[in-house]
């Protein structure tokens, strides 16, 4: 079974600053997604960026990318430029890439980022 | 489409009480999932949809639990005789098969659910 580790419960950052969330993961797959899904205080949750393991080039989407390291599987997020909107949970996920009964996703147990002003 | 929504957003029960929540999904999604999360913890997978069939359960599922979708719409998940450990945020989520790379599930605002 795959598993997913945040070793950071608690991160804060000042505003226009740049952060880095860690996360690691296990499985024996060659083939998975990897996500990073931003919770809100009271708000549902939304995804912030997506990682395809088969390709090697880091996925970017605004001031949000990520540096994925394959072979020590590992999935950071950096978010540039901080605004007071960053404040949230940050949850890393995993999901097979196969079908089947794969299409769910494994969740770490998040990091809570504060964004000072 | 305004995205999924979920009918409560808050439940209070007494412990040996039934509830039933309700997640209606993004309008073409096919897909349908159910997860919960307790305080300081990540999601955790419960049961999904494809159409009306339910596909895969979670050891999570206990035999107390139960979910439908009937007709590939709707879906409920029904607690029977709850118990305080059962106090969670219920969320769900929906995605199209074959819609976009990962096929990006998007979430409920999620039905906290509290047992006394």
């Amino acid at each position: 079974a795959q598993t997913v580790t945040q070793s950071q419960p608690e991160m804060s950052v000042q505003e226009a600053e740049t952060v880095t969330l860690s996360c690691t993961y296990d499985t024996s797959e060659s083939d998975y997604y990897l996500f990073w899904y931003k919770q809100p205080p009271s708000r549902q949750m939304i995804l912030v960026i997506r990682q395809e393991a088969y390709k090697q080039q880091n996925a970017t989407e605004n001031r949000f990318s990520v540096n994925f390291q394959k072979a020590a599987k590992s999935f950071s997020l950096k978010i540039s430029d901080s605004q007071l909107g960053d404040a949230a949970m940050y949850f890393c996920a995993y999901r097979s890439y196969s079908g089947g009964s794969n299409y769910k996703l494994t969740f770490g147990k998040g990091t809570l980022l504060t964004v000072n002003p | 489409d305004t995205g999924v929504s979920q009918d409560p957003r808050h439940k209070i029960t007494k412990r040996g009480q039934n509830v039933t929540f309700r997640c209606d999904p993004i309008s073409e999604h096919n897909r349908l999932y159910w997860y919960r999360q307790t305080l300081g913890q990540g999601p955790e997978f419960l049961t999904y949809f494809q159409n009306e069939a339910q596909l895969e359960k979670s050891r999570l599922l206990s035999d107390r639990f139960s979910a439908e979708r009937p007709k590939g719409s709707f879906s409920t998940l029904e607690i029977q005789r709850t118990e305080q450990g059962d106090s969670a945020m219920y969320l769900c989520a929906s995605s199209y098969a074959g819609g976009g790379l990962g096929n990006e599930q998007f979430f409920g605002p999620g039905t906290r659910l509290t047992v006394l």
